[in-house]
């Protein structure tokens, strides 16, 4: 079974352009989760969904950043306008349900530079 | 709130040698604690959960971590190191409010094995 697929790996863009990235939960889970990964911040929530209808978006950063889960299969991050402090891997992650007790699983993460 | 705390931020040790990573926790409901393993250019994975019952458990990889209320620690150990143990390792702990699973990673502990 393919797991949990983001696009793209990497991305490159300069300050002020709109950046979106995509994520593509495993079939059948119902909660998606978006983390980002920074050196200096190390893993931090910034949004979750369940059902498709985000349930705790206290860890976006600002309003700059935006995300959409229009159905089951699909979520998006955007970022508009990017700042190089934006620079970081952004992981997506999925689970089967929204029990404490449910395996998150990861994809590979998209590594954004913001020149 | 939940969060938890890896001493360590980098371990070395030799092939073959006792894998020790330590993580304490605070939480003020019985927390679950989670080890996942970050191989470099991936996603995280799932190495063992602790949720309720047996105090040690045992994951993937011949790794295992014991639950200490008394010491509010859920340590990780593996008797003999390979190589293919390299990696990044985080604890996490789960924040039950609301009954998901929201996740509070730690800043994670970089593992090297020498030969």
């Amino acid at each position: 079974d393919a797991g949990v697929i983001q696009s793209p790996r990497h991305e490159v863009t300069e300050m002020g352009q709109e950046v979106t990235l995509r994520c593509k939960p495993i079939s059948g889970h119902n909660s998606l989760f978006w983390y980002r990964q920074t050196m200096m911040r190390g893993l931090e929530l910034l949004i979750y969904f369940n059902n498709n209808v985000p349930i705790d978006d206290s860890g976006m950063p600002e309003d700059r950043f935006s995300a959409k889960m229009p159905n089951a299969s699909f979520s998006t991050l955007k970022i508009q306008p990017s700042e190089p402090r934006d620079s970081a891997v952004y992981f997506c992650a999925s689970s089967l349900a929204h029990s404490i007790t449910d395996t998150q699983y990861f994809g590979p993460g998209t590594r954004l530079t913001v020149l | 709130a939940q969060s938890v705390t890896q001493l360590g931020s980098h371990v070395s040790v030799s092939e073959g040698a006792l894998v020790l990573l330590r993580c304490n926790y605070s939480s003020s409901v019985p927390p679950y604690l989670f080890w996942y393993v970050q191989y470099p250019n991936q996603g995280l994975q799932l190495l063992l959960k602790y949720t309720t019952g047996a105090t040690l458990v045992k994951g993937i990889n011949g790794f295992e971590a014991e639950f200490k209320k008394s010491e509010t620690s859920f340590h990780l150990t593996k008797p003999s190191a390979h190589m293919s143990d390299a990696a990044e390792y985080f604890c996490a702990v789960s924040d039950q409010r609301g009954g998901g699973n929201k996740l509070t990673f730690g800043t994670g502990t970089q593992l090297k094995v020498e030969l």
